[in-house]
């Protein structure tokens, strides 16, 4: 069963405008991680924020944010003012604390229209 | 700072080959990580491994071996090359099994086979 499901494919975006990433998991365990991660044409794959299951408030970093709905076992990533160069597959994961292994999943393709 | 280097970059084998990638990382990362990702897939886990000489499954280990004989690289081995396949192998690492940490991810090595 997938652990980590990201419905949306791919999504258009007008540069400047606000985009949110859906994604849903999967776990029994009471403590775990969630992460967002971005890959550019490249291929290069970078970090972009975390959030703790045990932590209320929503993660930000920069013009990134998440929305943690713990009782939907939802964590968006949202994007404000989108730019040109944040057109990338984003990808959701989750590790369990205690294990090693992160589960991701499928990733959303975002471009950002000029 | 740190970086994680793979060779080769580009690997073009046989079918039934054994194919040998290799990861080097200079964070001092406990855990390293192998990924397979298909053309517009997600990542899948290969093997892990959290310290020298440690090796763990993922969920994709059959048709691979992984070796960690020092704390630094990382090697995986494709014991059979299965003809047209291709996918981009992704190394990673992060500081420690337990911690509340990220993974960072090499540029990957493309694997065709012909």
């Amino acid at each position: 069963a997938q652990k980590v499901t990201q419905t949306q494919t791919s999504i258009s975006v007008m540069e400047k405008t606000t985009v949110t990433m859906d994604c849903v998991y999967e776990t029994q365990d009471s403590s775990y991680f969630l992460f967002w991660y971005k890959q550019t044409a490249s291929g290069e794959i970078v970090f972009l924020i975390r959030q703790d299951s045990y932590k209320k408030e929503n993660a930000t970093v920069g013009h990134y944010s998440l929305n943690f709905q713990k009782p939907k076992s939802s964590i968006g990533l949202i994007i404000t003012a989108t730019q040109i160069e944040d057109s990338a597959v984003y990808f959701c994961a989750m590790r369990e604390a205690g294990y090693q292994n992160f589960y991701f999943g499928k990733g959303t393709s975002l471009t950002v229209i000029p | 700072g740190g970086i994680i280097t793979q060779t080769p970059k580009f690997l073009i084998g046989q079918e039934g080959q054994k194919l040998t990638l290799k990861c080097q990382q200079n964070f001092n990362h406990d855990t390293m990580y192998w990924y397979r990702q298909d053309s517009g897939k997600g990542l899948r886990l290969i093997y892990y491994s959290i310290t020298e000489n440690d090796l763990q499954k993922g969920d994709l280990s059959e048709g691979y071996d992984a070796s960690r004989e020092k704390k630094s690289s990382f090697s995986l081995t494709v014991t059979s090359a299965q003809k047209n396949e291709m996918a981009v192998f992704l190394c990673a690492s992060s500081i420690w099994w337990g911690a509340q940490d990220t993974q960072y991810f090499g540029p990957g090595t493309r694997l065709l086979v012909l």
